[in-house]
């Protein structure tokens, strides 16, 4: 099984300004790799999928870079919406599908 | 737009059974009968944990360590229904469970979800 570490767990951060997430496997999922965002009381959205392609929707203002085993999130600057819960979740190598554990991006 | 409806939730008592349902509709461009699904499940205040997964004429199953022997993945394509058939719950099972759609085109994507619907495994 390939697990999914993500840090930090929790990243304060003042609207306006830029927040980076990472996201580590622990082994290669290639660019098999994708980022949702849970806003409490919600279900997951589909942020980014291989690595670095937004979904259909998603304002430019996230973006997702990396391969292999490291990766990270981008939110250029942030929203009063982008505060959540991002997950990172490997879909190269399974089942079974798995998740990092989360970061949850606060207002500082 | 794709639209999944959970239902069948609720309180059950450790050792008891549930079956959830998922509801589908709003496909464009593809069909329910051509979508693999997947059942995610969220524990309280906790993170995201795949369940299981079946395939477009659930011919393929599969299913997480943790619930293999006691759930069993099923879909009804003509009713557009994703199932979830739980058994000898256990307090670990509780859970806000999501019914997913799989991306046409990346294996193991997970696309669209579900609202969710919440499982309490109490006495």
């Amino acid at each position: 099984e390939i697990v999914m570490t993500q840090s930090p767990a929790t990243l304060s951060v003042s609207p306006g300004e830029r927040a980076t997430l990472s996201c580590r496997a622990s082994q290669s999922v290639t660019s098999n790799l994708a980022w949702f965002q849970q806003i409490p009381g919600q279900a997951p959205r589909l942020l980014i999928y291989g690595a670095s392609t937004r979904a259909t929707g998603i304002p430019a203002r996230f973006s997702g870079s990396g391969s292999g085993t490291e990766f990270t999130l981008t939110i250029s600057s942030l929203q009063s919406e982008d505060f959540a819960v991002y997950y990172c979740q490997q879909y190269n190598n399974w089942p079974p599908l798995t998740f990092g554990g989360g970061t949850k991006v606060e207002i500082k | 737009e794709v639209q999944l409806v959970e239902s069948g939730g609720g309180l059950v008592q450790p050792g008891g059974s549930l079956r959830l349902s998922c509801a589908a509709s709003g496909f464009t461009g593809f069909t329910f009968s051509s979508s693999w699904m997947h059942w995610v499940r969220q524990g309280p205040g906790e993170g995201l944990a795949w369940v299981a997964h079946i395939n477009n004429d659930g011919s393929r199953i599969t299913y997480a360590d943790s619930v293999k022997g006691r759930f069993t993945i099923s879909r009804d394509n003509a009713k557009n229904t994703l199932y979830l058939q739980m058994h000898s719950l256990r307090a670990e099972d509780t859970a806000v469970y999501y019914c997913v759609r799989e991306s046409h085109f990346w294996s193991g994507l997970l696309e669209n979800w579900g609202q969710g619907t919440l499982v309490t495994v109490s006495s």
